[in-house]
């Protein structure tokens, strides 16, 4: 099947600063990118819908300022955490779409840790 | 709006008993699809199963079976002879087909259920 990667699989970093996620489709192109967060023990919750060479939708609640997305190309999406605190320590997980819409791959994910 | 429930947020077992994991759904769409993921503890998603609102057929794949019933929104996962391996949390969840816009193809996931099979 599809494959998608996410780059770091883990981080670690200070309060105050801001780290990117990419999520990168590998072996298909992907017009439109989800990102979902993830705390401990709990479900996924979609976060925003990335799509090529436009802007992102957050669902209600998801700070567009504090979560940038940004869909360059059609294998590439990234989330930027800024000004990351404590509370947005969680496992961060993208998906991408192929053209058929009910076909959705996901990223290993991402942990971050904010101390 | 579409929901996913399932109502059991953890079950245990003893390997080779029989184990269903229930999941019932709410949506206004005519056609959508639904989905079940295993996450094991290294947290990648693995997907399990696919099926369209237009496909009652129950399903088996191995060990693993999966009824789908519209009449009472419901689209139940059953594992039999369970194993060790299958220890993880598993997801439902469901896409609806909108439309349009530029969203379509996003998942709503149920809150997930935990199980532990013990040797």
């Amino acid at each position: 099947g599809a494959v998608v990667s996410q780059h770091p699989s883990r981080v670690i970093c200070k309060s105050g600063t801001s780290v990117k996620i990419e999520c990168r489709s590998l072996d298909f192109q992907a017009t439109t990118m989800f990102w979902y967060r993830q705390f401990p023990k709990k479900s996924l919750m979609l976060m925003a819908t990335s799509n090529e060479g436009s802007k992102a939708t957050y669902e209600q609640g998801v700070e567009k300022d504090k979560f940038l997305i940004n869909h360059a190309s059609l294998t590439l999406s990234t989330l930027t955490v800024t000004s990351a605190h404590p509370e947005d320590s969680s496992f961060y997980i993208c998906s991408a779409r192929t053209v058929n819409w009910h076909e959705q791959y996901f990223g290993p994910g991402t942990r971050l840790t904010v101390t | 709006a579409q929901k996913v429930t399932q109502a059991q947020t953890e079950i245990s077992v003893v390997e080779k008993e029989d184990v269903t994991l229930d999941c019932v759904y709410e949506t206004r769409d005519t056609t959508y699809y639904l989905f079940w993921y295993k996450q094991p503890p290294s947290g990648e998603l693995v997907f399990l199963i696919r099926r369209n609102s237009f496909d009652e057929q129950n399903e088996i794949s191995g060990r693993y079976s999966w009824n789908f019933q519209k009449s009472t929104s419901s689209f139940n996962f059953t594992i039999t002879a369970s194993q060790v391996v299958d220890s993880a949390v598993y997801f439902c969840a469901l896409s609806e087909s909108p439309a349009g816009g530029t969203s379509y193809g996003k998942l709503t996931f149920g809150q997930g259920t935990i199980l532990t099979v013990h040797p």
